[in-house]
């Protein structure tokens, strides 16, 4: 069945970075796009961006630029989320999703999510 | 981009109907017809309930449908049961490669 299996979750010290894997199956990886969607505790979705497996291509939401590295790994089906320069509102849920890519921007398989804590 | 707006909560009875509302602007909502809802419940992962404003994936009941008015997006669930009690949030394509999702809404099965 598709499945996206993400990391365990990560302890972090403010400055520091962290990575996020999330492991594609069931499908062909390359023919969708992987998107990463955060959750802060006892809040909303925030969307961070995606990658196009095929072709190495990324779009990053503004407030992310120039922190957040989206790459994949397409030999073992593999999409990874690096965030730079924790600070402790980047305490949230981290969630990859399969997007069909062209227009369409709705995600039906999600990873389980991956709980990254910034604390000094 | 500016997140949608939904309301914080919304609730109904058992068998009633609810419509929660998704409000953007003519660059997100109104501009497009990739809105999308997703459910939630506590602890789990979104589920994508529609999609393309007003499509359901296979195996979502068609208690849940969605439409679109100008900038405004709707969710309505018919015949409430009470696991439909969760999370809801839509989203939206923005232009550009964007995406913008709403705030949530909480729904309560009284």
């Amino acid at each position: 069945q598709v499945q996206l299996v993400q990391s365990g979750a990560e302890v972090k010290k403010p400055g520091a970075s962290v990575r996020v894997s999330c492991k594609a199956s069931g499908y062909t990886f390359t023919d969708y796009y992987t998107h990463w969607v955060r959750q802060a505790p006892g809040q909303g979705l925030e969307w961070m961006g995606w990658i196009n497996p095929n072709s190495g291509d990324t779009k990053y939401a503004q407030k992310f630029q120039g922190r957040v590295t989206m790459t994949t790994d397409t030999s073992i089906n593999t999409a990874y989320m690096e965030l730079s320069r924790l600070r402790s509102d980047d305490t949230a849920v981290y969630y990859c999703a399969r997007v069909p890519g062209g227009p369409r921007y709705d995600s039906d398989c999600w990873g389980q999510g991956t709980l990254v804590t910034v604390s000094s | 981009q500016s997140a949608l707006t939904q309301p914080p909560s919304a609730s109904g009875s058992p068998g009633q109907s609810v419509t929660i509302s998704c409000t953007g602007t003519s660059s997100d909502v109104g501009g497009y017809n990739y809105v999308s809802w997703y459910q939630q419940h506590p602890g789990k992962a979104p589920k994508l309930m529609v999609y393309e404003v007003s499509r359901r994936p296979s195996g979502v009941p068609d208690r849940f449908s969605g439409s679109k008015s100008g900038n405004t997006a709707s969710l309505t669930v018919s015949g409430l049961q009470a696991e439909d009690e969760a999370d809801y949030y839509c989203s939206s394509y923005a232009g550009s490669n964007n995406l913008v999702f709403g705030g949530g809404t909480k729904l309560t099965v009284l």
